[in-house]
């Protein structure tokens, strides 16, 4: 069975620190993992990634995938209270219809 | 363009009543999921639909129906509301071939 695990579950830090948020994986015939923002509503897209050792990145954000060790960090420097959310890791397998396995996210707390 | 719509936002039910949730976008995206999340858990799919007429079982579809008659729309039944479903209910789309989901803004749904 596709397997996604996210850690920690829950982190609470003070603005201007610089977060490392973490994903492995298990799933048949990786294809994509995708991480999203969650604030008040609905998931927001942040990032894919398909090739190892690639970095992606958008402003303060920054995310790479290690294929070999199956596991993507999300980095967040110099943290503001907007980046208050739940950040979710996503991963695609070969099952079909472009289906999405989800982790149980990580809380992520920006306190002033 | 809307995006991805979804009615009602909230809704509150008794055991064994029924409800369908509505969910519908305007992107002509080939691909609809419904996902349910259920406080500090990740997304976990319940139906998906490739296309107007075809459908199937995600992750956890016991106690729901879905039916996909047009590209546009993709409704979520609820047969014989059960406490265990309760939860927030979200509907995502995707293009063929895109692993990206975008996903509507929630139902929030509480059964009592």
């Amino acid at each position: 069975e596709d397997k996604v695990v996210q850690s920690p579950l829950s982190l609470v830090v003070h603005e201007g620190d610089t977060v490392t948020l973490n994903c492995s994986y298990e799933v048949t015939n990786f294809r994509s993992l995708l991480w999203y923002k969650q604030e008040k509503k609905a998931p927001t897209f942040l990032f894919m990634l398909t090739s190892s050792g690639i970095e992606k990145k958008s402003g303060r954000l920054s995310s790479i995938l290690d294929k070999k060790e199956l596991f993507s960090i999300l980095n967040i420097t110099a943290t503001q209270t907007g980046d208050s959310a739940i950040y979710l890791c996503a991963v695609a397998g070969a099952k079909g219809a472009q289906k999405l396995v989800f982790g149980q996210g990580t809380r992520l707390t920006i306190n002033p | 363009n809307a995006g991805v719509t979804q009615t009602p936002k909230f809704r509150i039910l008794k055991i064994g009543q029924s409800m369908t949730l509505q969910c519908a976008q305007d992107m002509n995206h080939n691909y609809m999921y419904w996902y349910r999340q259920d406080p500090g858990m990740g997304l976990k799919l319940i139906y998906y639909s490739v296309g107007a007429g075809i459908t199937d079982k995600g992750e956890v579809p016991n106690g729901y129906n879905v039916s996909r008659s047009t590209t546009e729309d993709f409704p979520l039944r609820l047969e014989l509301a059960a406490p265990s479903q309760t939860s927030v209910y979200f509907c995502a789309s995707s293009y063929y071939g895109e692993y990206e989901q975008y996903f509507g803004p929630g139902t929030r749904l509480t059964v009592t």
